[in-house]
């Protein structure tokens, strides 16, 4: 079985600060790491994700997360944040037997204040 | 423009009566999914189907049913033994496992409200 933490319900922050959504998980085999944003009322959108290789992914809106597997850990990272960076973030994993089958942390409401 | 549909956006209906929520894609994806989305909770999976005529129950199935008649198409019905059904309800799909893309692409959800 495998199983996501996001370490932070809420992050505030100032607009052009840096931000760093924290995610770890556990599994017993192989993962597969994904970040999804969600506006309020609306989908999930695939920010990045981490499927092999590299361990520092970029993505959309200058996103990037870095895989760590010795400390298992998937951290969202923006070295400067805007007004429309307000949203809630979701690191999600799969992997192993559950192929196709993402599992879900509780989510992290980022609040980008002027 | 490809994409997955849900209607409606907001669903209201009254305790004991069961409604089916809609989910169609046209991405020519083989799998698709069903999540429920509380406040704090992140994303439950509900019901996934990885090709049609076949699907298999997620982590809370109960009070729930689906069916996968057509690639396009993955309705939900909440049935009255639903005993919380009041959330947000988010559908998905899913490239065929052999492409090794595992990423999902997510509806605009339904929000369905039980009085």
């Amino acid at each position: 079985a495998q199983s996501v933490t996001q370490l932070d319900s809420q992050v505030p922050v100032f607009e052009e600060a840096p931000v760093e959504l924290r995610c770890n998980y556990s599994s017993s085999v192989s993962v597969y790491l994904f970040w999804y944003v969600q506006y309020p009322n609306q989908g999930l959108q695939l920010l990045l994700k981490y499927l092999s290789g590299s361990t520092l992914v970029k993505g959309i809106n200058g996103f990037e997360a870095e895989f760590n597997k010795s400390q298992t850990s998937f951290h969202l990272r923006k070295p400067s944040v805007h007004i429309s960076d307000t949203a809630e973030y979701f690191c999600a994993v799969a992997g192993g037997t559950s192929y196709g089958k993402l599992t879900f942390g509780q989510g992290t409401i980022l609040t980008v204040h002027p | 423009d490809g994409g997955i549909t849900q209607s409606p956006k907001y669903l209201f209906r009254k305790e004991g009566q069961n409604v089916t929520l809609s989910c169609e894609q046209n991405l020519n994806h083989d799998a698709m999914y069903w999540y429920r989305q509380d406040p704090g909770q992140g994303l439950r999976l509900i019901y996934y189907s990885q090709i049609v005529n076949d699907f298999q129950k997620g982590d809370i199935a109960e009070g729930y049913s689906v069916s996968r008649e057509k690639k396009e198409s993955f309705p939900l019905t909440v049935t009255s033994a639903q005993k919380n059904p009041t959330a947000f309800y988010l559908c998905a799909s899913s490239p065929s496992p052999g492409t090794g893309a595992l990423e999902q692409y997510f509806g605009p959800g339904t929000r369905l409200t039980v009085t």
